[in-house]
């Protein structure tokens, strides 16, 4: 298995470019997340999802589109790029605690997004 | 907001000292997880405690949950030097998917 992996490791971005970052999973499970980590911060949750066509919002969502087509996959968008979104973006998944197994997350190794 | 605090933020210890990292909350959690984060590289699950009072120990480690389910704490006995990392809690509330991280205790353990 390779677990959870996001594309690309750096990226660079322009003021009011989009983009999106990849994530995916062969794990088969229910529950994605997508995170920012920003200095003295913690990881703050941008959006989630509990099963492919569901979708929902985390603490930080402005400026972010998310879609789950697929439960392997779940991509997230950024609009119109901006310095404040400058950060460290790590995707995660795992099984839905209504499946009784453990819902451990497991992350991925991170996007490292820049914005000038 | 649901908010966790971590404390403290930095420690720098020698090899062979203990330690404690608090994480507390004025919020009530049905599960609290510990992760510890390399450099460039994404936060790896310790532990997770659902149980107020539970206690659960990982060799050297040992993890507390808060009898009200508000705070919790990781106490590291001897470390090393492989125990230097990035230490973060995370709560979820119940009936919720939604994890709130705390904003992390910088560890180096000096040989």
């Amino acid at each position: 298995n390779a677990g959870v992996t996001q594309t690309p490791k750096f990226q660079v971005l322009k003021t009011g470019q989009s983009m999106t970052l990849q994530c995916a999973q062969d794990m088969n499970h229910e529950y994605m997340s997508w995170y920012r980590q920003d200095p003295g911060m913690g990881l703050r949750l941008i959006h989630y999802s509990v099963g492919a066509g569901i979708t929902d919002q985390g603490e930080v969502p402005n400026g972010y589109n998310v879609s789950r087509s697929t439960t392997e996959d779940f991509p997230l968008r950024l609009l119109s790029a901006a310095p404040s979104q400058t950060s460290v973006y790590f995707c995660a998944s795992s099984y839905s605690r209504a499946s009784g197994l453990s819902y451990e997350q497991y992350f991925g190794p991170g996007t490292r997004l820049t914005v000038t | 907001t649901q908010l966790l605090e971590q404390s403290p933020q930095f420690l720098s210890i020698q090899e062979g000292e203990n330690l404690t990292v608090y994480c507390n909350s004025s919020s009530v959690f049905s599960s609290l997880q510990w992760y510890r984060q390399e450099p460039g590289e994404g936060p790896v699950l310790l532990v997770t405690v659902v149980t107020g009072g539970e206690v659960k120990k990982l060799k050297r480690l040992t993890f507390q949950f808060g009898d009200a389910r508000k705070d919790s704490s990781l106490h590291i006995t001897a470390a090393q030097p492989g125990d230097t990392g990035l230490y973060l809690c995370a709560g979820a509330s119940s009936g919720t998917y939604k994890y709130i991280f705390g904003t992390g205790t910088r560890l180096k353990v000096l040989a």
